[in-house]
C-alpha cells in the first residue's frame, strides 16, 4: 500500500480555519485520497475524498496538489467538536483493487481546538 | 437510520478465556471489515468479508483469532485463549461496496 505522512498533532483556535497536511509521494494513478476522522471514544467517520480535483462538502474541503503527491484537508471554521484524530488514507478504487480495498490507517494527526 | 452496532461495548476477560465480539452492519451492506486499534495507534486491518465469504484474513495476528459471517449480515470475531497483548479496541465497519466505510463504536477488550 502507498503510505501517507502526517504531522502527529496540530492546534487551532476555535472559529479559525485549519489546514491539515498529508504527504503521499508514492501515490499511484488510481489511488483516491480519503480522509477519515475519529472523535474520542468513537469509531472513525468518513470526511471527504478526491482523486485529482479539489472537493468540497458540508464537513470540509480537500485541496489536492497538481502532482498529487500531497493534499490538505481544510476545516473552514474549527469548532470544539472538530477535536479528533484525522487520518489521510490512500485507496485504490481502480482496477487493481480486486473488487475491494481495505483501508490502511496510519497514526493520523491529533487536532486540538482551543476555545 | 441505524448505523453499525457492536456488542458488547466493553469486555474484560481473564487471560486464557475465549471471547466473542459481535458486529451488526448496516442492512444491505455487502462488505464488512474488522480492525484492531491499540491505544494511541490507528486502526489495523484484521479481516474482510464480502457477503458471507471471507476474502481477506491477512491481518489476523494469530490462529487464535477467528471471524465469521455465516448469513452475510451479522459477524462475530472470536478470540481464543486471550492474551494481554490482545487488549485493544476492536472496530467493525461496513460498506455498500468500495465506497466509504461506516464504522461502529467499537468493543474495548481488556485482558487481565
Amino acid at each position: 500500500d502507498a503510505k501517507t505522512t502526517q504531522p502527529n498533532s496540530m492546534e487551532s483556535n476555535e472559529e479559525e480555519p485549519v489546514h491539515l497536511p498529508c504527504n503521499h509521494s508514492t501515490i499511484s494513478g488510481t489511488d483516491y485520497i480519503h480522509w477519515y476522522r475519529q472523535l474520542p471514544s468513537q469509531g472513525p467517520e468518513y470526511v471527504i475524498h478526491g482523486l485529482t480535483s479539489n472537493v468540497n462538502n458540508r464537513m470540509a474541503s480537500l485541496a489536492i496538489a497538481e502532482d498529487r503527491k500531497s493534499s490538505t484537508l481544510i476545516l473552514h471554521r474549527a469548532t470544539l467538536r472538530d477535536a479528533a484524530v484525522y487520518y489521510c488514507i490512500l485507496r485504490d478504487l481502480g482496477g487493481n483493487s480486486g473488487g475491494y480495498q481495505k483501508v490502511t490507517f496510519g497514526t493520523g494527526t491529533k487536532l486540538q481546538v482551543i476555545p | 437510520g441505524a448505523g453499525v452496532s457492536q456488542s458488547p461495548r466493553y469486555k474484560v476477560a481473564k487471560r486464557g478465556q475465549d471471547v466473542a465480539l459481535r458486529c451488526d452492519p448496516i442492512s444491505g451492506h455487502v462488505s464488512l471489515f474488522w480492525y484492531q486499534q491499540a491505544l494511541g495507534q490507528g486502526p489495523e486491518f484484521l479481516t474482510y468479508f464480502q457477503n458471507e465469504a471471507q476474502l481477506d484474513k491477512s491481518g489476523l495476528p494469530s490462529d487464535r483469532f477467528f471471524a465469521e459471517r455465516p448469513e452475510g449480515s451479522v459477524s462475530t470475531l472470536k478470540i481464543q485463549r486471550t492474551q494481554q497483548e490482545d487488549s485493544a479496541v476492536y472496530l467493525c465497519a461496513s460498506s455498500q461496496g468500495i465506497d466509504e466505510q461506516f464504522f461502529g463504536p467499537g468493543t474495548r477488550l481488556t485482558v487481565l
